[in-house]
């Protein structure tokens, strides 16, 4: 079955620096690549998503990309805030049906 | 418009006990997804509906747990003789069809002592 990793597990970062999370996965039928910011406390809530058919998706000062070749893809965050300290997640599906996420990442932002 | 919801938020039971998780999706949503959260872990796949349906449920760890969803709208998350190891944060998510943006629940929280 698929296989999602994620690195780093913990980021710290300084307020208005990038912050770059990376994830691979194990099954090259996966299609549909989302990310998940969850809050202490709160439900996971999606952030952006991309699918295998595009390399690179952006939206404000969050992107995606992905490498199907390599089968591995990356969020990126830029000028960070301190409230995007949270916990990420990553997460792939093939024939778009379950989720399999990665362990998170723990992104802190100071100010 | 409501988001999906859970109930109940918090659930304690006794070792060996029955519990019953609710989850109610995003009205018009047909596929509906169970996940399992531990403390420091990403949500776990557990089962999945299309409609009425489990068109997947190859995530559920063994035959203590089953789900419902009658009416291809709410569906109930059963435990049977529940275990200490089956304390963890119990999410649901529903999405338009498959494929699409999954909304998760506030989840239930169980805790069996």
């Amino acid at each position: 079955g698929e296989n999602v990793e994620q690195h780093p597990s913990t980021l710290s970062v300084q307020e208005g620096d990038s912050a770059v999370i990376k994830c691979t996965y194990s099954d090259s039928a996966s299609n549909y690549f989302p990310w998940y910011k969850q809050e202490l406390g709160k439900r996971p809530q999606l952030i952006i998503d991309i699918r295998s058919n595009v390399g690179e998706k952006k939206d404000q000062r969050i992107a995606v990309t992905l490498n199907k070749t390599a089968k591995h893809f990356s969020l990126h965050i830029t000028e960070t805030q301190p409230e995007d300290s949270a916990v990420y997640f990553c997460a792939a599906s093939s024939h778009f049906q379950k989720l399999v996420f990665g362990t998170g990442t723990r992104l802190l932002v100071s100010p | 418009g409501a988001g999906v919801s859970q109930t109940p938020s918090n659930k304690v039971t006794e070792k060996g006990k029955y519990v019953e998780l609710r989850c109610d999706p995003i009205s018009g949503h047909t596929a509906l997804y169970w996940y399992r959260q531990s403390l420091g872990q990403g949500p776990e796949f557990l089962i999945y509906f299309q409609g009425t349906g489990a068109a997947d449920d190859s995530g559920l760890p063994n035959d203590r747990f089953f789900a419902v969803r009658p009416e291809g709208s709410v569906s109930t998350l059963k435990i049977q003789r529940t275990e200490r190891g089956d304390s963890a944060m119990y999410l649901c998510a529903s999405s338009l069809g498959p494929g699409d943006e999954q909304f998760f629940g506030p989840g239930t929280r169980l805790t069996v002592l």
